[in-house]
């Protein structure tokens, strides 16, 4: 049973700096992993998708990275900003299309102005 | 419209009363997902459709959690006999079909909190 682990589940850092959120799942038979923003009262915005032959995708300040042999994905958010705030959510694919989309818990992010 | 939508947005129920969550899914998305996300938790799958059939239930609680699609469209999420445990929110996602091949576009949610 895939099970997906986001460390840390909670992460204050000033503005300005360079953070990375990590993910790790247990099953690395995967088709994909996507990263989703969640603000406080909404739904989820899908921020990047990493297909299980790619080893990373960029949009704007951040860049997301796969190893899916290690069962592992990191979230790198350049030049952080108070807009930042909000809980990012890792989740994976399986490799069958019948596969659910397994989630994480999320990383309660909270950038210091 | 653009998005995905969930109505009402907010929902306070008693204990063993009806309730019914109803999701408007992006235009043309032939695949719809229910997943319920409790306080601190990721979201966790409910069930999905495919057109107007329930193509995987298997992760509705119990049987007093129902959900239909009757036009392949809009789908309404049901539950009967409402508990406290049930308090969380329920999100909707569309997708063009089914398959975690494909990106999962999610609507606002619905917060239910039972009483």
């Amino acid at each position: 049973k895939q099970e997906v682990t986001q460390i840390p589940a909670a992460l204050s850092v000033p503005e300005g700096e360079n953070l990375v959120l990590n993910c790790s799942f247990t099953d690395s038979a995967i088709y994909n992993l996507q990263w989703f923003r969640q603000d406080p009262g909404k739904g989820l915005t899908s921020l990047l998708l990493i297909q299980s032959s790619q080893r990373e995708q960029t949009s704007g300040r951040l860049n997301a990275s796969l190893d899916k042999s290690s069962g592992r994905s990191t979230l790198y958010i350049a030049a952080s900003q108070p807009g930042d705030s909000a809980t990012y959510l890792c989740a994976v694919g399986g490799e069958d299309r019948d596969d659910k989309i397994i989630f994480g818990k999320g990383t309660r992010l909270h950038i210091l102005p | 419209g653009a998005g995905v939508s969930q109505t009402p947005s907010n929902k306070v129920t008693e204990k063993g009363k009806y309730v019914e969550l109803r999701c408007d899914p992006i235009s043309g998305h032939t695949a719809l997902y229910w997943y319920r996300q409790s306080l601190g938790q990721g979201p966790e799958f409910l069930i999905y459709f495919q057109g107007t059939g329930a193509a995987d239930d298997s992760g509705l609680p119990n049987d007093r959690f129902f959900a239909v699609r009757p036009e392949g469209s809009v789908s309404t999420l049901k539950i009967q006999r409402t508990e406290r445990g049930d308090s969380a929110v329920y999100l909707c996602a569309s997708s063009p079909d089914r398959s975690t091949y494909n990106e999962q576009f999610f609507g606002p949610g619905t917060r239910l909190t039972v009483l």
